[in-house]
């Protein structure tokens, strides 16, 4: 099992350029998160999706969009990035239940 | 709504001495707690968690207790490693199908040889 995988790895966008992150787990879970890691403030939900075909804001979803494309794959877009969007995400997937979260490895992303 | 508070990092250690890191919870109903780690340049991956009050997790030398009486969940290990070295985080996690998580802002440890 390759777990949760997520694309790309790094990026540098311009302020006003658009992207999307991609994101795969491949266990069979129903719950899906997307959180950026910004220094000194732990990690913050942007969106997350109980399960397929459903999803849901988080404690700061402003500037982004989410899709749940199928049970495993989540999207996140960024449709005209600010420096304010400057973090690492990540990508977390669970099974159901209060259970453990299983992250992926996440994207450094840069926006000038 | 569920909070988790951690102890302020960062902590340096030398190698084989004895660490605590601070965890408390406020939370509705009886999460369950978890101890997650995150070592340079990764994402975070399970370190330990309990499910129920006096639950004690523990994986790697580390050990941690659901004290329900005090809304705590201390992180310890007898004797650290260099190898230990990482950003460790305390969070909560909801009953609920969607399972929120609430984490700690992340403590960050360095073990000197």
């Amino acid at each position: 099992n390759a777990g949760v995988t997520q694309t790309p790895k790094f990026q540098v966008l311009k302020t006003g350029q658009s992207m999307t992150l991609q994101c795969a787990q491949d266990m069979n879970h129903n719950s899906m998160y997307w959180y950026r890691q910004d220094p000194g403030m732990g990690l913050r939900l942007i969106y997350y999706s109980a399960s397929e075909g459903t999803t849901d804001k988080g404690e700061v979803p402003n500037g982004y969009n989410v899709s749940r494309l199928n049970k495993r794959e989540f999207s996140l877009r960024l449709e005209s990035a600010a420096p304010s969007q400057t973090s690492v995400y990540f990508c977390a997937s669970k099974p159901e239940g209060p259970n453990t979260q299983y992250f992926g490895p996440g994207t450094r992303l840069t926006v000038l | 709504g569920d909070s988790v508070t951690q102890m302020e990092g960062p902590v340096t250690l030398s190698e084989e001495a004895f660490l605590t890191i601070n965890c408390t919870y406020t939370a509705t109903g009886y999460p369950s707690l978890f101890w997650y780690v995150q070592y340079p340049g990764e994402g975070l991956q399970l370190l330990l968690k309990a499910t129920k009050a006096d639950d004690k997790g523990s994986n790697k030398g580390f050990e941690a207790t659901y004290r329900k009486e005090t809304t705590s969940f201390h992180l310890e290990k007898g004797s650290v490693q260099v190898s230990d070295s990482a950003v460790y985080f305390c969070a909560l996690g909801g009953n609920t199908n969607a399972g929120k998580s609430t984490f700690g802002d992340g403590t960050t440890l360095t073990v000197k040889p």
